[in-house]
């Protein structure tokens, strides 16, 4: 299974954007790029996916490289609620199973 | 619409003795995967059911076994348990394997 590489914590202030990278240089084809955080306490929740497009939903966006070998989570106004662990994870579809490697810690600063 | 939950929320029990975790899927989902979280690690795959079969195994001796229901609940079960089973368990629920909505987990100490 392709790996992912995720910085170990990351620090933002309150309503400004978060740009939280992933690189997955050994990405295939048919792996689809998955991001799932995990608040205190709670488990993981799925916050967005994509295969080779940008993406949008509620929660965030998500920036796909052109050669697909890196991507970036947005999240357009950090709130406190935010602060959580958040797994770049690579997955193909068909499998199910996710692999999560130790993820980003992101801390959000009044 | 009912999400995932999962009893008991914690459990403490002896080396060497066998538990049975339990997870109640959302409603219309037919594949369930459970997941062991060691503290400070991310939720590391065991195994997934779709429609009461085993779909899926990730690196579990075999004490590490599991059941799915026809109403898709689903059951994590745990022989001679070892020190090192001490983890929170996650069970997730998702249509055909796609996106996982999971429970709070299932906090079991071994002593």
């Amino acid at each position: 299974d392709a790996k992912t590489t995720q910085p170990n914590s990351m620090e933002s202030n309150e309503e400004e954007p978060v740009h939280l990278p992933c690189n997955h240089s050994t990405i295939s084809g048919t792996d689809y790029i998955h991001w799932y955080r995990q608040l205190p306490s709670q488990g993981p929740e799925y916050v967005i996916h994509g295969l080779t497009s940008n993406v949008n939903n509620r929660m965030a966006s998500l920036a796909i490289a052109e050669d697909r070998k890196s991507s970036t989570l947005i999240l357009h106004r950090a709130t406190l609620r935010d602060a959580a662990v958040y797994y770049c994870i690579l997955s193909r579809r068909s499998q199910g199973n996710l692999i999560f490697g130790k993820g980003t810690k992101l801390s959000v600063k009044p | 619409e009912t999400g995932v939950t999962q009893s008991p929320t914690h459990l403490i029990k002896t080396r060497g003795q066998q538990v049975t975790l339990r997870c109640s899927s959302q409603s219309g989902h037919n594949t369930v995967s459970w997941y062991q979280q060691a503290l400070g690690q991310g939720p590391q795959f065991i195994f997934q059911y779709y429609r009461e079969e085993e779909n899926g195994r990730g690196n579990f001796p075999p004490r590490f076994s599991g059941l799915q229901f026809p109403n898709y609940s689903s059951e994590l079960n745990v022989n001679a348990l070892e020190l090192d089973d001490s983890a929170l368990y996650l069970c997730a629920s998702s249509l055909a394997g796609w996106e996982q909505y999971f429970g709070p987990g299932t906090r079991l100490t071994v002593t």
